[in-house]
């Protein structure tokens, strides 16, 4: 069975750093895209970022442009997510998700919460 | 960028109704649309792909359909544990947006 742990969420002041990572099992990683989708509390959800299977391709919504960066280590099968800059609108809840063929996410991690308050 | 709207926001139903949930895309976004359920506290799960064709272990009272700007999510007999918020997400170009959700909720 696929599974993504995601881990790294915390507390952390407004203009800080934050890197989440998301362990996979259960498929062969570097054949899969993998995306970055966030929760804020009470709201929708909003795509984050997205890599290509093999890392050379990266696409992220613009309020995070220049400021998160997407990664991967396929000889580790983790997905990480480098977050810079961070303000209180980046407050969520922040999912990894394994993307199908036709990148619909077809798996999702539980989630981790990233809270950004002085 | 490409919009998604859906409707409605809210819906009340009763268990056994027929419920449909409407996406409309603000460009042509062929048949890359996918349908989520997220119950509260839990991860999203994946329903429908390419706008029609159901998820592996997805019951068969979910369906899609649509192509081009208009896409529907039908329950033909709602369950109980069907009461959820359910997403729509277009696939066809970068940044991959959502829908606002529709949140089902029971009469």
């Amino acid at each position: 069975d696929v599974q993504l742990l995601e881990s790294g969420g915390l507390l952390v002041p407004p203009g800080g750093s934050l890197r989440l990572s998301c362990a996979a099992s259960g498929f062969i990683f570097s054949n899969s895209a993998m995306t970055w989708v966030r929760q804020a509390p009470g709201k929708g959800l909003e795509w984050v970022s997205t890599i290509t299977g093999s890392g050379s391709h990266t696409y992220y919504t613009d309020s995070v442009k220049g400021r998160f960066t997407i990664s991967r280590d396929n000889s580790r099968n983790t997905l990480y997510l480098q977050m810079n800059s961070l303000g209180a609108d980046d407050t969520a809840v922040y999912y990894c998700t394994k993307m199908g063929g036709d990148f619909s996410g077809d798996s999702w991690g539980q989630g981790t919460l990233v809270t950004v308050s002085s | 960028d490409m919009q998604l709207t859906q409707s409605p926001s809210f819906l009340s139903a009763s268990v056994g109704d027929r419920v449909t949930i409407t996406c409309r895309a603000s460009q042509g976004i062929s048949s890359y649309l996918a349908w989520y359920q997220q119950k509260p506290g839990k991860a999203p799960k994946l329903l429908i792909h390419t706008a029609s064709t159901l998820q592996s272990g997805v019951p068969p009272r979910f369906s899609g359909s649509g192509s081009g700007t208009e896409f529907t999510l039908t329950i033909s007999s709602l369950q109980p544990e069907d009461f959820a918020t359910y997403y729509c997400q277009q696939l066809n170009s970068y940044p991959l947006t959502f829908g606002g959700g529709t949140k089902v909720e029971i009469k």
